[in-house]
Order: C-alpha cells, then structure tokens, then sequence
C-alpha cells in the first residue's frame, strides 16, 4: 500500500503564476514531511520541509501548507520560474523509523515561458 | 564540496552478472542509504546503514546485498543481475537520522540490464 500519494503526475503552469502540487498520507504516525525537487539525470534535492506540529512554513517563493486533519499537504510556488521546471517528490517520516523517508511517485512541473 | 558520489553513472549488465556500485560521503555522516527509482515508482528504500559495520533492510531488498566496511562508503551488490534490476540507483547520507534532518543524495547510476 502507498503510504505518500502524489496523484497529479504532472503540472502545467505559465510563468509568473502559482504552481500548486499536493501530497496526501495513510500513515498517521508521520510527523515530518519533506520536499524534494529532482532535475534530469541529477538526484533529488532538499526544497523545504515541515514538522507536523506546524501548519505552514515558508522560505521565499516556495511555501508548504499541512492539513493533519485532512492528512494532505502542498507545494506552494509563487511566482513560477521556467527553472523550476522538475519533478518534486514528496516525502514523509516517522512511526518509529524517523531517519527512514517514504517517498510519492512524483509530479512533474513544467513551468512554461 | 563533494558530497554524496556515486560510481559509476551507467552501467550494463547482462543477466546473470554481478557488479557492486560505490557510494562516498564526505560529510561523516553516520546514515546511509541506497534507493531506487523506477517510473512511476517514486524512490523505494533498498537497504540502510545506521553505522559503520551494520546494514539493515528497506522496502525492496532481493537481489541485493550492502556492505559498510567504513563510515564514508556504502557499496550496493548484485550477485545475479536480472532485467527486473533494470533502474536508477541514488545513494543518500544523513547525520544521525534524527526526525528533522534531510537526506543528501547523489547523482545517480543508471543501470540496465539485457
């Protein structure tokens, strides 16, 4: 069963305008929550990340809201940049195996100029 | 500033050969991990290390065997390649896998096996 669902295989956005990616989870004993942005033929890098015993953190244009109740997370990017064209991961930790990161499948943006 | 380097970057096998990948961290950290990425898949934990001399098993360990002989290098092993081994391999390190810390990976090799 997968734990960390990323439904949106893929996102389009223009230039300039919001990208929204979203992230949902099974496993309540999740409590930290990673975001990971992967260009071609280059490994998955750290964007930003969020404790659960917060709802929102913030580092510049890149903003990751979390909704325990709902079980569901999201990747805010305002304004989008051609550059931040990728793939991003989302992913959890916790339960008991803290250091170990459960991954989604993935959502490819396209951010086009 | 190395980092997390992985040898080699591709790589084919044909099935039934055997081959080790070489992870190196330069950062001392204590974890270490090897994932896989196939399409669709998102990344899946392969095999872990908490520290030099032990190793531990992820989500999808068959077919592969790790070593952790020193602190800075974790080798991944296969004994018998088979196509289903076909995918992208990345090596990632943490310092002591505590609950706020991220992962650093490397660049990835790609392997296919005919």
């Amino acid at each position: 069963d997968q734990q960390v669902k990323q439904n949106s295989p893929s996102l389009s956005v223009q230039e300039g305008r919001i990208s929204i990616l979203n992230c949902d989870y099974t496993n309540s004993m999740f409590d930290y929550f990673l975001w990971y942005k992967k260009y071609p033929a280059e490994g998955p890098t750290f964007l930003i990340s969020i404790s659960s015993i917060k709802d929102k953190n913030e580092d510049g244009r890149f903003t990751v809201f979390l909704n325990k109740s709902a079980k569901h997370l999201s990747l805010h990017i305002v304004p989008s940049q051609p550059g931040d064209s990728a793939v991003y991961f989302c992913a959890a930790k916790g339960g008991g195996s803290n250091y170990k990161l459960t991954f989604g499948k993935g959502t490819l943006l396209t951010v086009n100029p | 500033n190395a980092g997390v380097t992985q040898t080699p970057k591709f790589r084919v096998l044909k099935t039934g050969q055997s081959m080790t990948l070489l992870c190196a961290q330069d950062m001392n950290h204590e974890y270490m991990y090897w994932y896989r990425q196939d399409p669709g898949m998102g990344l899946r934990l392969i095999h872990y290390s908490v520290g030099e001399g032990t190793t531990a098993k992820g989500e999808v360990p068959d077919g592969y065997n790790v070593s952790r002989l020193k602190k800075q290098n974790f080798l991944l092993g296969l004994e018998s390649a088979a196509p289903s081994q076909t995918s992208v391999y990345f090596c990632a390190s943490s310092y002591y896998g505590q609950e706020n810390e991220k992962l650093f990976f490397g660049s990835g090799t790609q392997l296919s096996v005919l």
